[in-house]
């Protein structure tokens, strides 16, 4: 069973457009959901995490445990936004602990 | 961060050869993992390692087989590659060597093409 599901594989919106990218999950414990993007000829990395409720690159994402959601927010879209960007899911804890990801979703960032 | 170095970044393999994938970490990680990136763009988890002489199989079944018989070397074989394989192979450690729950550090993976 899906655990996490990114129901969109592209998003394209203008430069200035607000952005949303879904993310909801399924796990029975307290779920810990992470944000991560690769952007063109780079390396996955980390974006944000919930738990730290911060915004980066002037993206958000609020955990909501009613709807397990995880959705990935931005009022005004910049090109360089344009990258993937996955939703993941922690699984298990401590050293027994793995990660989980989404499909992964395109979001392409027009001038 | 670039202490998790993966090589060859890209490798294009003729059918039924052997090949290894290397990664390695200077940061004494005990835990290490590979995922595969499929041409959709999804990522699995294949193999994962607790420390030296701990290995485990991931989420997806894969003909891959890893070893770590040093701390800093993750390295991911086949035995006999199929155009089946071809896919993006990342390593990854999490980033915080003592919280082993810390978010993952990626390599910047191996391209890999059977043809």
């Amino acid at each position: 069973a899906q655990r996490v599901t990114q129901p969109e594989k592209l998003l394209s919106v203008f430069k200035g457009a607000p952005v949303e990218l879904k993310c909801n999950y399924s796990y029975s414990g307290s779920p810990e959901l992470f944000w991560y993007v690769q952007y063109s000829r780079q390396r996955l990395q980390l974006l944000l995490r919930h738990i730290s409720r911060e915004s980066i690159k002037g993206f958000t994402a609020d955990l909501n445990k009613g709807e397990t959601s995880f959705h990935l927010k931005k009022p005004f879209a910049q090109e360089e936004d344009s990258a993937m960007y996955y939703c993941a899911l922690k699984e298990g804890t401590g050293a027994n602990s793995k990660l989980t990801f989404g499909k992964g979703i395109t979001l392409s960032v027009r001038p | 961060e670039a202490d998790i170095y993966q090589t060859p970044r890209y490798l294009v393999i003729g059918t039924g050869k052997k090949i290894t994938l290397e990664c390695s970490q200077t940061m004494g990680h005990d835990k290490m993992y590979w995922y595969q990136q499929d041409p959709g763009m999804e990522l699995h988890l294949i193999h994962y390692s607790y420390g030296v002489n701990s290995t485990e199989k991931g989420d997806l079944s894969s003909e891959s087989t890893v070893s770590r018989i040093r701390t800093e070397h993750f390295p991911l074989t086949l035995e006999s590659a199929r155009p089946s394989h071809t896919s993006q192979y990342l390593c990854a450690r999490n980033r915080d060597r003592l919280i082993q729950n810390s978010p993952l550090h990626f390599g910047n993976g191996t391209r890999l093409t059977v043809t």
